[in-house]
């Protein structure tokens, strides 16, 4: 069974801090993952997505994700945060083989906090 | 923009009314999902659309009614709801169903169920 733990409910950090979210998942087969941020009264925006390949992905607005297999995990990483990061951030996982159907899975969500 | 419209963007209904949720793409996409966000509560998906054909029905109740029309609209239509179905209803889009592809999401639409 596919399934994400994002086991920080917020971090807080302040702005010009580099900032690190948590992300562990669980899949039968090869994992596709995914981050998400959702600012207030909007919908979720892409950021990033690992598939295959080099295991630090580059994405929007200057985040990163990196890849570690061995401990199953696929942190968001920020070398500086800005205050309009804050935002609820999301870590998303699909089976590369199919077993979960069509379905992806996300996590809970992690709210991040930037103090100026 | 994500390229993806939800209209309305805020609804509240009593226990006994019929409302329709609509979304739109502009992308150009194959695949169109409906998820359900509750507080505090990760997100649940709902249904899949795949080139207008349903492929994905998660254990939804059968008051929640979804149609694709066209692979650019769906809809989410709602009779008899409950107050805990009260949650932002969000649409999204892919390229296709293939598990690599990104999705696109629309702003929501706020629920209300008194």
């Amino acid at each position: 069974a596919q399934s994400v733990a994002q086991p920080e409910d917020q971090v807080n950090v302040a702005e010009g801090n580099p900032l690190t979210v948590k992300c562990t998942y669980s899949v039968s087969g090869n994992p596709y993952l995914f981050w998400y941020v959702q600012y207030p009264n909007r919908g979720l925006q892409f950021l990033l997505k690992y598939i295959t390949g080099d295991n630090l992905v580059k994405g929007s607005y200057g985040f990163e994700a990196e890849f570690n297999k061995s401990q199953t995990s696929f942190h968001l990483k920020k070398p500086s945060a800005l205050v309009s990061d804050s935002a609820l951030y999301f870590c998303a996982v699909r089976d590369g083989i199919g077993t979960g159907g069509f379905k992806t899975i996300f996590g809970a969500g992690t709210r991040l906090f930037v103090k100026a | 923009e994500t390229g993806v419209t939800q209209t309305p963007r805020h609804l509240v209904m009593g226990m006994t009314n019929k409302k329709s949720l609509k979304c739109e793409q502009h992308l150009g996409h194959n695949a169109m999902y409906w998820y359900k966000q509750s507080a505090k509560k990760p997100l649940e998906l709902m249904f899949v659309y795949s080139l207008e054909e349903r492929v994905e029905n998660n254990s939804v109740p059968s008051r929640f009614s979804p149609e694709c029309p066209n692979s650019s609209h769906l809809f989410l239509h709602l009779h008899t709801l409950q107050p805990e179905d009260s949650a932002l209803y969000l649409c999204a889009s892919s390229q296709d169903v293939s598990p690599h592809n990104e999705q696109f999401f629309g702003p929501g639409t706020r629920l209300t169920v008194l």
